[in-house]
């Protein structure tokens, strides 16, 4: 089974708009990180938030806010007041903490968001 | 420079042949990891260094890649004997250490194996 499960390959929003990214994901671990990076075409990951799995509440950085159902093992990352330059791709990953030490992150295949006029 | 560094930004080999790959991570960033990234799809993780030491290597495909980081600094990935589906974006991270600490990445070298 997939860890981490984009389903949009690629989204249109209007500027100014907010727009929401779906993220699942699958683990049996109890304790685990969700992340949100942005990849815009030059090719380096952007970090833009975290969540643990602990967290009580969902996590804000600015325009970004990440919906955090664990019920439903949900990590949606939604993007406020869209800008032109949030155009880029959009990758949700997972840590899961039973495999030991470090940040090592398993990636989804991303969320290619185009931000128009 | 201040970011995680990776060269060359593009190399181009013919098949067969070896390559290294280059990741200069922040300076005191124990963390160093190293991820593939095929066209289309999202970053999956090779190997991971704590300090001098490859503490996950799991996601290494075969004996063809290895990596090392001997000065607990910089690293190298090495591809031996080179394929066609070895082409990709090869991208660094480096952290802090511990869990909850963001990982910087590189710009990555785009390896294509012709």
């Amino acid at each position: 089974a997939q860890k981490i499960t984009q389903t949009q390959p690629g989204m249109f929003v209007q500027e100014k708009e907010a727009v929401t990214l779906d993220c699942t994901y699958d683990t049996s671990d109890p304790s685990y990180g969700l992340f949100w990076y942005k990849q815009p075409s030059s090719g380096e990951m952007i970090f833009l938030i975290y969540q643990g799995s602990y967290d009580q509440q969902n996590a804000t950085e600015g325009r970004y806010s990440l919906n955090f159902q664990k019920a439903r093992k949900s990590a949606n990352l939604v993007i406020s007041a869209s800008q032109l330059g949030d155009s880029a791709m959009y990758f949700c990953a997972m840590r899961e903490d039973h495999t030991g030490g470090g940040n090592k992150l398993t990636f989804g295949t991303g969320t290619q968001l185009k931000v128009e006029l | 420079g201040a970011g995680v560094s990776q060269t060359p930004s593009n190399k181009v080999t013919e098949k067969g042949k070896y390559v290294e790959l280059r990741c200069d991570p922040i300076s005191g960033h124990t963390a160093l990891y190293w991820y593939r990234q095929s066209l289309g799809q999202g970053p999956e993780f090779l190997i991971y260094f704590q300090g001098t030491g490859a503490a996950d290597d799991s996601g290494l495909p075969n004996d063809r890649f290895f990596a090392v980081r001997p000065e607990g600094s910089v690293s190298t990935l090495k591809i031996q004997r080179t394929e066609r589906g070895d082409s990709a974006v090869y991208l660094c991270a480096s952290s802090a250490g511990g869990k909850n600490t963001e990982a910087f990445f590189g710009q990555g070298t785009r390896l294509t194996v012709v």
